[in-house]
């Protein structure tokens, strides 16, 4: 079982590209999420979505975009990136979004570095 | 708003105890998480607290409370392994969790 995967694992972007990161996880569960990780600030809700077919916008919406066509795939598109869309990309899931004792579980996460 | 307050970085001696603090205000409140991180990797569940009190898991114990917003997280027999960050996040009203920065934990030996 892998939990979740994401790819790639590092990137380098050039300003102005149109970049979509992967998420897929195997664990069957409804809730999905990407984050951002920059230092000194803790992890910032991008989008998520509690059930396939539906998706939300979080804490720093702008400049991304996601989809949920299934269960298992949560792609974070960066339409345009910008150099400050430089972060650590973490793609988390958990069972239903709805309950507030569920455990989120991570995927290694995405390195962008936008230039 | 909501914010979530913890220390920058701690310093320990390896086989000691450290407590790690955090303060909370969320709108709403359905429990808080620590998770552990190391260094380039994903961050991983130690603990959950929802009621008032001290939960404790082996090494690692979590303490609530929800009437002054603040939770810890001590850490006894540390090894050198424990050398991570461990963010505080609280669950919010929508169950969305607001992380803390962090706080870097090193230990020396």
């Amino acid at each position: 079982i892998a939990g979740i995967t994401q790819a790639p694992t590092s990137q380098i972007l050039a300003a102005g590209r149109r970049m979509t990161l992967r998420c897929t996880q195997d664990m069957r569960h409804n809730a999905m999420y990407w984050y951002r990780q920059d230092l000194g600030l803790g992890l910032r809700l991008i989008h998520y979505s509690n059930t396939a077919g539906t998706t939300g916008k979080g804490e720093v919406p702008d400049g991304y975009s996601v989809s949920r066509a299934n269960t298992d795939d949560f792609p974070l598109t960066l339409a345009s990136a910008v150099p400050s869309q430089t972060s650590v990309y973490f793609c988390a899931s958990s069972e239903t979004g709805t309950s507030g004792e569920e455990t989120q579980y991570f995927g290694p996460g995405t390195r962008l570095l936008v230039l | 708003g909501q914010n979530i307050d913890q220390p920058t970085e701690m310093t320990a001696t390896e086989g000691a105890i450290v407590q790690i603090n955090c303060t909370y205000q969320t709108s709403g409140f359905n429990g808080l998480f620590w998770y552990q991180q190391h260094a380039g990797e994903a961050p991983t569940f130690l603990s959950y607290n929802v009621l008032d009190g001290l939960e404790e898991k082996g090494r690692f114990s979590s303490f609530l409370s929800r009437s002054k917003g603040y939770s810890y997280l001590l850490l006894k027999e540390l090894q050198m392994k424990d050398s991570a960050s461990y963010l505080c996040a609280a669950s919010d009203s929508n169950y969305q969790l607001i992380w803390g920065a962090g706080t870097k934990l090193i230990i020396k030996p």
